[in-house]
């Protein structure tokens, strides 16, 4: 079965820090790779994806994330946050098989939370 | 292009009452997916559908359903609400139900 672990529930920083959430995968096949974003009292929106190519995706709003494989990893960062950054954010996994389609897993969400 | 919707936003129900909530997709998209959101067990998949099919379907009881219709549009129904059923609502669509998955507002569905 496959799985998605977000280490982290709650990460505190200052703004203009550096942060990172972290996101680990269990799947024994191949997997397409999300980071979603909630704001409170939102659905959620697409941050980034992983689907092929490279394995360094960007978003627009300065958010990266590393798909490696090797570590079953798909971490987020971004250099230079903002307090409009607050929010949940969440790792997903599809997996690339029939009869699993349209069933994101996701992760318990971590709660990034920028201090001025 | 219009995102996904939902409706309504916001619901209150009595216990054993049941309930229907809607969503419209993204023009386009065939894929539909429904997720319950609660606190505590964060993001749980309830169904998905493609082309009016039910293709793939999460660890709900039977008082969970759904439909799709010909124009992709998506309702789920609950019936006999129980006090955990409390939550958000959330429908996705999507191109092919594999690929990213884009999500609606949420329904807020709060049974008493």
């Amino acid at each position: 079965a496959q799985s998605v672990t977000q280490l982290d529930s709650q990460v505190p920083v200052f703004e203009e820090a550096p942060v990172e959430l972290r996101c680990n995968y269990s799947s024994s096949v191949s997997v397409y790779l999300f980071w979603y974003v909630q704001y409170p009292n939102q659905g959620l929106q697409l941050l980034l994806k992983y689907l092929s190519g490279s394995t360094l995706v960007e978003s627009i709003n300065g958010f990266e994330a590393e798909f490696n494989k090797s570590q079953t990893s798909f971490h987020l960062r971004k250099p230079s946050v903002h307090i409009s950054d607050t929010a949940e954010y969440f790792c997903a996994v599809s997996v690339t098989l029939r009869g699993s389609q349209g069933n994101l897993i996701f992760g318990k969400g971590t709660k990034l939370s920028v201090k001025p | 292009k219009a995102g996904v919707t939902q409706t309504p936003r916001y619901l209150i129900k009595t216990r054993g009452q049941q309930v229907t909530l809607s969503c419209s997709p993204i023009s386009g998209h065939r894929s539909v997916s429904w997720y319950q959101q609660t606190p505590g067990q964060g993001l749980q998949f309830l169904f998905e559908y493609f082309s009016e099919t039910q293709r793939n379907k999460g660890n709900f009881p039977g008082r969970f359903s759904g439909r799709q219709f010909s124009n992709s549009r998506s309702e789920m129904n609950v019936s006999t609400l129980e006090l955990g059923d409390s939550a958000l609502y959330l429908c996705a669509s999507s191109w092919t139900g594999i690929h990213e998955q884009y999500f609606g507002p949420g329904t807020r569905l709060t049974v008493t």
